[in-house]
């Protein structure tokens, strides 16, 4: 299984700063034959299933904010937030889909300080 | 627009089998590349992905659980049913069913899940 690990597991940032989420796989989820890393990244709200914000690792879902950016490869990703809104408190996940199983990130806790 | 909506029992017994049905609307699941995921929280804890289903039948589990899941799709229906059988206190958790696109292959719509307790 691919082990995702998220760091930190939880950041609390002020109100228009940027806050930045670490992401990494235990082994390349880069897919060679289209140059693509199988990697996604989730929101999650209180009470609410986990919304899609990106996915190949840096491609914006649409309707997400460009606040939201997502950045790396092979084994390393980032989540970054560059103004943090008050409506972006949540739980974030990245998640592989390079091979089966498909394997979540512990989350990290967005808050605001 | 698609939508997916979960449901079942609220509350089983250790040992019973827990069936839950996902009914969606939106999309075909004999459409070329469509999948439909189940995925689990339990509370306070992060996601864990149980099974996948696509469009031709092909089937995924988690290998931990593979003993104890089955998924099948009832295409004429548009639902996608999960049965886990032997069911412990531990597998108490919100189970989600999502959409699977088909060209970013991320679970891009999520059902709004529904609670299932383990108890006696």
């Amino acid at each position: 299984d691919i082990v995702m690990t998220q760091s930190p597991d939880s950041l609390a940032v002020s109100l228009g700063e940027r806050a930045t989420i670490n992401c990494k796989s235990s082994q390349s989820v880069l897919y060679s034959s289209n140059n693509k890393n199988d990697l996604t990244w989730y929101q999650q709200k209180p009470g609410q299933p986990p919304k899609l914000l990106i996915y190949w690792a840096s491609t914006r879902e649409s309707g997400v904010p460009d606040r939201f950016s997502g950045s790396g490869s092979g084994t390393d990703f980032t989540l970054t937030i560059s103004s943090l809104q008050a409506e972006d408190v949540a739980v974030y996940y990245c998640q592989q889909y390079y091979s089966s199983p498909l394997t979540f990130g512990g989350g990290t806790k967005v808050e605001i300080k | 627009q698609i939508t997916l909506k979960e449901s079942g029992p609220t509350l089983v017994k250790p040992t019973q089998t827990l069936t839950l049905t996902c009914t969606f609307s939106g999309f075909s699941l004999s459409t070329t590349g469509v999948g439909v995921g189940w995925i689990r929280q339990p509370p306070g804890k992060a996601l864990e992905w149980l099974a996948l289903i696509y469009w031709d039948d092909d089937k995924r589990y988690r290998p931990s659980l593979k003993s104890r899941l089955t998924i099948t799709k009832d295409t004429s229906k548009n639902q996608v049913v999960l049965t886990m059988t032997n069911m412990d206190p531990v597998d108490t958790a919100t189970y989600y069913c999502a959409h699977r696109n088909t060209g970013s292959y991320a679970f891009d719509i999520w059902g709004q899940g529904t609670m299932v307790t383990v108890s006696s």
